[in-house]
């Protein structure tokens, strides 16, 4: 069965401190898809990065991050110098090849204080 | 580029009343979701159309839950009769048409969302 755990239900930073959210997956499949979006308060669901199982390069955009490892079934991602629009609810993802859906964390909510 | 418009915002029902939510998706998108996602918790699928076909309900109540999208556009969403565990928020997303079976390009896009809350 295919599972993406959360373990963070809500984590408090003040403006400029980092922050790593972390997510663990289980799947079997060895073609599989990882993403990441954030919700802030209006609710939409904004797409961050998808990562393909293939690709365990980790990546970086300003000053978001993200670590993949396939050995401990981890995507964590991480801010750097948090400010306070960050605030939101985060989703990591998880998609079969075989399939178009998406299963879902349970997220974790940030608050960034100024 | 216009996003996915969803429609109500919000909607306050009675128990065992109906309701119905609207979805726009983006342009050329061929695949359109339903996610319900509830307080606290990630979206979950209800229902996935290709185009003006259902690719997976699995997870739909079909009892009381019923979606369509008969032009292969805009869908609609309907619950009847409401329960109180029905309270959450609905979310439709959309994606473009992967060529054959390549699923990597799939990217969902959402829209806001209803908030539904049944009395």
């Amino acid at each position: 069965a295919q599972k993406v755990t959360q373990a963070q239900t809500e984590i408090s930073v003040v403006e400029k401190e980092d922050v790593t959210l972390d997510c663990v997956y289980e799947t079997r499949d060895t073609t599989y898809y990882l993403f990441w979006y954030k919700q802030p308060p209006s609710g939409e669901l904004v797409f961050l990065i998808r990562r393909n199982s293939f690709d365990e390069q980790n990546e970086i955009s300003g000053r978001y991050s993200w670590n993949f490892q396939k050995s401990t079934s981890s995507f964590n991602f991480t801010i750097t110098a948090s400010q306070v629009v960050d605030s939101a609810v985060y989703f990591c993802a998880l998609k079969m090849d075989s399939s178009y859906k998406l299963i879902f964390g349970s997220g974790t909510r940030l608050l960034v204080r100024p | 580029e216009a996003g996915v418009a969803q429609s109500p915002r919000y909607k306050i029902i009675e128990k065992r009343q109906s309701v119905a939510f609207w979805c726009n998706p983006i342009s050329g998108h061929a695949t359109l979701y339903w996610y319900q996602q509830i307080l606290g918790q990630g979206p979950k699928l209800l229902i996935q159309f290709q185009n003006n076909g259902v690719v997976d309900d699995s997870q739909l109540p079909k009892d009381r839950f019923s979606a369509e999208r008969l032009k292969g556009v805009d869908s609609t969403l309907k619950i009847q009769p409401a329960k109180l565990e029905d309270s959450a928020v609905y979310l439709c997303a959309s994606s473009p048409r992967a060529s054959g079976s390549d699923h990597s390009k799939n990217i969902q896009y959402f829209g806001a969302g209803t908030r539904l809350s049944v009395l």
